[in-house]
């Protein structure tokens, strides 16, 4: 069955750059739409946006201006890029498939195993 | 954005006891709902999509039903494993959006 493995910082300070990559293993990728979400105890569950095998992506506009999602399809693997993070970005991020598959439906299984970032000085 | 807003925020029950988690939407979304559960340390769990369609493996006494705006899980006979955060998402639209999330506590 598909698992979902992600790795990245988790100290950041303010005004750095989070990377987070993801990658997915026992499963088609082509097939499916791929997310990122995170928690954190402000804002609960965040869904900050998603990207398919060919780089086709949508995000949350109240992320937009600082995130991007790329793919690599030779590795099976999609990252996160957020830029000038602040503590307001401190959370558990999470990755996950759209289990829709290309009708791109917008409900996710499985989801990564989640990494804790703080932003702090 | 629309905004799911579950009730309760906390719920305390003993094994055995059937329970429901009401979700509302601030607009219809047809049946475009899912229900998640989360345990502490864990990622979170499809239960539901598609408002009322269970997911492979989850056990029965898991119930999904509403549409439009409002929703409902309902879980029949407690067991201790069902002690953790249920969360509902709404994909009608973007951005997608989750409830705040209801915690539910043994008495």
């Amino acid at each position: 069955q598909v698992q979902l493995q992600q790795w990245g910082a988790g100290l950041l300070r303010p005004s750095e750059t989070l990377l987070l990559t993801c990658a997915v293993y026992s499963g088609s990728f082509s097939g499916y739409y791929w997310s990122w979400i995170r928690l954190s105890p402000e804002k609960g569950l965040e869904w900050i946006g998603e990207i398919n095998h060919s780089g086709s992506t949508d995000y949350n506009p109240s992320l937009k201006s600082r995130v991007t999602l790329s793919v690599d399809t030779s590795k099976n693997q999609f990252s996160l890029k957020l830029t000038s993070v602040t503590a307001a970005d401190t959370a558990i991020y999470y990755c996950a498939r759209d289990a829709s598959g290309n009708s791109r439906e917008g409900w996710f299984d499985p989801w990564g195993q989640g990494i804790l970032v703080t932003v702090s000085s | 954005d629309i905004q799911m807003t579950q009730s309760p925020s906390t719920l305390s029950a003993s094994v055995g006891d059937s329970v429901t988690i009401t979700c509302r939407a601030s607009q219809s979304i047809s049946s475009w709902l899912a229900w998640y559960q989360q345990k502490p340390g864990r990622a979170p769990k499809l239960l539901i999509q598609k408002a009322s369609s269970l997911e492979s493996g989850v056990p029965s006494r898991f119930s999904g039903s509403g549409s439009g705006t409002d929703f409902t899980l309902t879980i029949s006979s407690l067991q201790p494993d069902d002690f953790a955060t249920y969360y509902c998402q709404q994909y009608h639209s973007y951005p997608y959006t989750f409830g705040q999330g209801t915690k539910l506590e043994i008495k």
